[in-house]
């Protein structure tokens, strides 16, 4: 099975470029998507296709992939965007979706 | 308004059985391959099942194999989760989300917890 490796935490301030980054065996092969939790609440997706934005997610969101390693990027981070991320591709092999464990973005 | 509400989530012993259901509203249900994700207290996400447009495909996690059944009825807009043989490690928050192409996850409901205990 297909897996992916996040690193659990990480941490900023505000203001400055917050990079968490999800390992997986030729990631740069697969779409990569992301999502955003806050406390009690739901996932929301924040990036799809490596790099897409949804509607509503502002600029300062963005990502990228390539070789083993994708990268989600948050510019001019702010206290809000305090959260815990995932990623998430499609494993071909086993037909189905595969999520990353997640990481702690502190906003210092 | 675009939105996903999961119901029927509880306290179940060791063994027993639930359903879950999701409503969906705002847009077309059977355009969609919908799916159920679950998260356990404290943890990750984990995938638990998908299920196409017209139910002709259904795929599971190797933990729920045998024990949980996806389905739909797109006359209703909804999607349900029969689960049994419920074990404490079934205990967690399940969100139920609509899949966009290429395979993700677009929009997520606001969760249903369920809680495996005696």
């Amino acid at each position: 099975s297909y897996v992916l490796t996040q690193p659990p935490s990480v941490s900023v301030a505000p203001g400055k470029t917050a990079r968490i980054t999800c390992g997986g065996n030729d990631i740069g092969s697969k779409s990569v998507h992301w999502y955003q939790q806050k406390p009690g609440q739901a996932p929301v997706l924040v990036i799809y296709y490596d790099s897409d934005r949804p509607s509503g997610i502002p600029e300062r969101f963005s990502g990228s992939n390539s070789g083993n390693t994708a990268t989600l990027t948050i510019s001019r981070v702010e206290a809000g965007d305090e959260a815990d991320y995932y990623c998430q591709v499609w494993d071909s092999s086993s037909d189905h979706p595969v999520f990353g464990g997640g990481t702690k973005l502190t906003v210092l | 308004q675009v939105q996903l509400v999961e119901s029927g989530g509880g306290l179940v012993k060791p063994g027993g059985s639930l359903r879950l259901s999701c409503a969906a509203s705002g847009f077309t249900f059977s355009d969609y391959y919908m799916s159920w994700i679950r998260q356990a207290p404290g943890k990750g996400l984990e995938w638990v099942s998908y299920i196409s447009s017209s139910s002709s495909y259904t795929n599971y996690a190797d933990s729920v194999k045998g024990r949980f059944t996806i389905s739909r009825d797109n006359a209703k807009n909804s999607l349900y989760l029969q689960m049994n043989s419920l074990r404490a490690e079934d205990t967690a928050v399940f969100y139920c989300a609509r899949v966009g192409a290429p395979k993700y996850f677009q929009l997520w409901g606001q969760g249903t917890l369920v809680t495996v205990s005696s």
